[in-house]
């Protein structure tokens, strides 16, 4: 347990529907991130918040993609009329203000099957 | 952008050593992360190079050479518990620090 969560671990919902996902980082981590893994590969970066500013962004993130980090500490993922591509692993990752280590410390994922 | 090739799968007997090979080419280095993952779970981090060089951590190690890119990892001593998804993640960018993680290598372990 690295001391991030995801909520929830798991989640399935039909083609069409909204889905969000919330994480929460370790308490003193300022930056935030969220991946995406498919079966069989590494996880694909999706974007990047600084304290409540989402600084980058994955051509991966499409349109019906939303992220948000309202007060710098908790972060939602916001998925849009889902489609079956959409099912994959969606992990969350924090890492401590610049100057400390730049290890990242991932959640335990949340799993989206979209039927 | 970024190009990650590491072996797909590889298989070692248990007490044994196994090498996992990483080449990459990427833009704006800033080191380069192995994490282990195990089946369904999340990604746990294994080792971190910046410098050239091997970096030991028990039964663990990792070398990087930044001019030819390249880095492995060297599993000593196997354990059954070490049968996992191993990830090379170069590091791209100086602000964010985004991991760009190649597709793993699966290693069985067997007794």
């Amino acid at each position: 347990d690295t001391g991030v969560s995801q909520d929830p671990r798991h989640k399935i919902t039909k083609r069409g529907q909204n889905v969000t996902f919330r994480c929460d980082p370790i308490s003193e981590h300022n930056r935030l991130y969220w991946y995406r893994q498919t079966l069989g590969q590494g996880p694909e970066f999706l974007t990047y918040f600084q304290n409540e500013a989402q600084l980058e962004k994955s051509r991966l993130l499409s349109d019906r993609f939303s992220a948000e980090r309202p007060k710098g500490s908790f972060s939602t993922l916001e998925i849009q009329r889902t489609e079956q591509g959409d099912s994959a692993m969606y992990l969350c990752a924090s890492s401590p203000p610049q100057g400390r280590t730049i290890e990242q410390f991932f959640g335990p994922g949340t799993r989206l099957t979209v039927l | 952008g970024q190009n990650i090739d590491q072996p797909t799968e590889m298989t070692a007997t248990e007490g044994a050593i196994v090498q996992i090979n990483c080449t990459y080419q990427t833009s704006g280095f800033n080191g380069l992360f192995w994490y282990q993952q195990h089946a369904g779970e999340a990604p746990t981090f294994l080792s971190y190079n910046v410098l050239d060089g091997l970096e030991e951590k028990g039964r663990f190690s990792s070398f990087l050479s930044r001019s030819k890119g390249y880095s492995y990892l060297l599993l000593k001593e196997l354990q059954m518990k070490d049968s996992a998804s191993y990830l090379c993640a170069p590091v791209s960018g100086a602000g964010s620090y985004q991991l760009t993680f190649g597709k793993g290598t699966k290693l069985s372990v067997i007794p």
